[in-house]
C-alpha cells in the first residue's frame, strides 16, 4: 500500500545535538508537510513544501529547517536540540493544496531532548 | 492572525448517546473544513471534511454542520460506541488545526 514512512520513529538525544527526521512516501504526492504535536495543543505547522523547489514556513519554523531532496523526501532538521523540542512529529502529504484536500500522516517520530 | 478554538477539550459520554465538538475559526477566507481522528497511539486520519459550498454533510453516524455567517463549524457523533472513543481535532485555513477534544465513550 502507498504510504507515508518516517524514520527514526523514536530517539532520545541530548540538548545541542543536531538530529535529522526523515520522511519519504509513496503516494506520488507532490505537497509534504512537517507538524509537531503536543498534549493540549494540537498539531502546529512547522514546515510545507508543494514541490522539489518550494520550502514555506509554518506556524513554528522558528529552530527547525528543511530539506525536500526529491518529491518523495521531505526531511526535518533540529540544528541545536533544546529541551522544548521534545514532542511528536508528524510528516503528512498530500494531492491538493491544505486547504482543500486530505491529509496523509506518517506515523509519527517521538524525540526526546534531555 | 488565523485561529481555531476547539471546544470541548474532554468530552465524555455513555454508550448509545450523542457526541458534538465545535469549533471556531478566525479567517472568513477558510474554505475547506475538515475533521480528523486520532487514535491512541496511531496517527491522525481523516473521517469528514466538509466545504463552504454546504451547509451540512453525513457519513453513517458522523456528521459535520457549518455556519460561515458564525465562523464555526461542528462535528456530531450519534450512537456512540467505545471504538469512537479517541482524540478529534478541527481544522480551518492553512491547516491551522483545533487543540483536540479528548472523547471517552464509556460501555
Amino acid at each position: 500500500d502507498a504510504d507515508v514512512t518516517q524514520t527514526p520513529r523514536n530517539r532520545i538525544t541530548k540538548t545541542g545535538k543536531r538530529i535529522m527526521l526523515e520522511c519519504s512516501q509513496t503516494k506520488g504526492h507532490d505537497r509534504m508537510y512537517w507538524y509537531r504535536q503536543d498534549p493540549g495543543l494540537g498539531l502546529r505547522l512547522i514546515y510545507y513544501s508543494f514541490d522539489v523547489k518550494d520550502i514555506n514556513k509554518g506556524e513554528i519554523s522558528d529552530g527547525y529547517s528543511v530539506s525536500r531532496q526529491a518529491q518523495a523526501k521531505f526531511s526535518l532538521s533540529l540544528e541545536s536540540a533544546i529541551p522544548n523540542q521534545t514532542a511528536l512529529y508528524f510528516c503528512a502529504t498530500s494531492d491538493l493544496g491544505m486547504n482543500t484536500g486530505e491529509l496523509f500522516f506518517g506515523e509519527g517520530s517521538r524525540l526526546t531532548v534531555l | 492572525g488565523e485561529n481555531v478554538e476547539q471546544h470541548p477539550s474532554t468530552l465524555s459520554v455513555q454508550e448509545g448517546d450523542s457526541a458534538v465538538i465545535k469549533c471556531t475559526y478566525s479567517d472568513s477566507a477558510s474554505n475547506y473544513f475538515p475533521w480528523y481522528k486520532q487514535e491512541l497511539g496511531k496517527r491522525p486520519q481523516l473521517i469528514i471534511d466538509i466545504r463552504s459550498n454546504v451547509g451540512e454533510k453525513k457519513d453513517q453516524r458522523i456528521a459535520v454542520t457549518l455556519n460561515k455567517t458564525a465562523k464555526h463549524f461542528s462535528l456530531h457523533i450519534t450512537e456512540t460506541q467505545p471504538e469512537d472513543s479517541a482524540v478529534y481535532f478541527c481544522a480551518a485555513i492553512l491547516m491551522r488545526f483545533g487543540a483536540g477534544t479528548r472523547l471517552t465513550v464509556k460501555p
